[in-house]
């Protein structure tokens, strides 16, 4: 079975500062791998994903991610981090059960921080 | 396009009282996904429905738990009797599902308190 870890439960940043979030995943083929963004009262958006192809995953709102199989990871990065990015992030890998349906874990989240 | 639709947003109840949430998939996906949110817990699928048939309910806590897909477009979530420790975000999602790899899209969640 697949599985995630986000390692950062919670991470603080000057606005303007750039910003990494960790993602490392389990799973014994190549997974698919997202990231949302939950705000406060809100649903999971997703920001991002990977299937196959280019490891360097353009995102909305300015994010990137970085697929790297010899690492098992699926980091997040922004350049520049604004207020509005205060929130908590998501990864997921997701993979095809017995039936060949997908079936998405989630990590446990990261809360994001932004400081003037 | 509407997104996945979910009732109620809110919801008080006493305990031992039954509770149904009510979703809405986005029209014409055929994967739906209901999950629970708590702070301890994190993020966890209860069931999910492919062409409205449940596939896997392993996350279902309990027989308290029950999930309905009548037709394609309406799913209920029914907690009878519920319990304080039911309390929780809980989020309808949806995806077309045809081949792995497809995004799932969340709904707004319907926040449950048990008193």
């Amino acid at each position: 079975a697949q599985s995630v870890t986000q390692p950062d439960i919670h991470i603080t940043v000057s606005e303007g500062a750039s910003l990494e979030l960790r993602c490392n995943y389990s799973y014994g083929a190549t997974p698919y791998l997202f990231w949302y963004v939950q705000s406060p009262g809100q649903g999971l958006q997703l920001l991002l994903k990977y299937f196959s192809g280019d490891t360097l995953v353009q995102g909305i709102k300015g994010f990137e991610a970085e697929f790297k199989r010899s690492q098992s990871s699926f980091n997040l990065r922004k350049p520049s981090v604004h207020w509005s990015d205060a929130a908590e992030y998501f990864c997921a890998v997701g993979a095809g059960d017995s039936g060949g349906y997908q079936k998405v874990t989630f990590g446990t989240g990261t809360k994001l921080q932004v400081i003037p | 396009d509407a997104g996945v639709i979910q009732s109620p947003r809110h919801e008080v109840t006493e305990m031992g009282q039954e509770v149904t949430l009510r979703c809405k998939p986005i029209s014409g996906h055929n994967s739906l996904f209901w999950y629970r949110q708590t702070m301890m817990r994190g993020l966890e699928l209860l069931i999910y429905f492919n062409n409205n048939v449940p596939i896997d309910d392993s996350g279902m806590p309990e027989d308290r738990f029950s999930a309905k897909m009548p037709n394609a477009s309406f799913s209920t979530l029914k907690i009878q009797p519920s319990e304080p420790r039911d309390s929780a975000v809980y989020f309808c999602a949806s995806s077309l599902s045809g081949s792995s790899g497809n995004t799932i899209y969340f709904g707004e969640g319907s926040w449950l308190t048990v008193v």
